[in-house]
């Protein structure tokens, strides 16, 4: 059983580009949530997707955009980059409704330049 | 903002307990604590939780005091692979949407040969 699986692990883009990072959620999880994590600082909330909708919002600008897809599976698109968004990104998984833990992907490495 | 305080830093012998206290005063009712920790560079991995009774499994032990408003890891025989920053999380897991999961600092554990 695959746990949470995220792509890319690194890319790197440019100032004012644009970028999509992908989740694949552990089997049985139906909600994803969104977290970055710059270098030093502890993660922190973007965003939560259940039912293929946002549910909760962290804070963080509208340049910060999600989708869900029935299969779970979520996307994190970031629209005209800074170089503060250079962080570790990351997506857990868990089941809505459950005491049970969230799970958490290996990161994508998001370096702007 | 995160419901928890930890110490920044902390020190453990190769093959003694690791104690990891927290605070978590203003906790309410349903909340429960949650530990993940994260070794560098890599997504956060789930401990161990608990509600009001103490808990045990394969990784650690959670203590939590009658009063809920603090607890404490404990890691029976710390090894060099258990150095990593350890996050304390409170968080409503229940069926309604709020069951985000917030980090603080964390607090960074040196396993010491």
């Amino acid at each position: 059983d695959a746990g949470v699986t995220q792509s890319p692990t690194h890319l790197i883009k440019t100032r004012g580009q644009q970028v999509t990072l992908r989740c694949s959620p552990k089997s049985g999880h139906d909600t994803v949530s969104w977290y970055q994590q710059a270098l030093g600082q502890g993660p922190q909330f973007i965003f939560q997707y259940y039912e293929e909708e946002e549910r909760q919002r962290g804070n963080f600008p509208d340049r910060f955009s999600g989708h869900q897809f029935p299969n779970y599976s979520s996307e994190l698109n970031v629209n005209a980059l800074l170089l503060g968004d250079s962080a570790l990104y990351l997506c857990a998984s868990s089941l809505m409704g459950s005491n049970t833990e969230a799970f958490f992907g290996q990161g994508t490495r998001l370096t702007v330049v | 903002d995160a419901k928890t305080t930890q110490p920044p830093s902390m020190d453990c012998a190769e093959g003694r307990a690791a104690n990891l206290p927290c605070n978590h005063s203003t906790i309410s009712g349903n909340e429960y604590v949650y530990w993940y920790r994260q070794i560098h560079s890599q997504g956060p991995q789930y401990i161990i939780h608990g509600l009001k009774n103490n808990e045990t499994n394969e990784m650690a032990s959670l203590i939590i005091t009658e009063d809920r408003k603090s607890s404490t890891l404990i890691l029976p025989h710390a090894t060099l692979r258990d150095t990593a920053v350890y996050y304390c999380i409170v968080s409503r897991q229940s069926v309604n949407r709020d069951d985000k999961i917030i980090f603080g600092k964390g607090t960074r554990l040196h396993i010491l040969p």
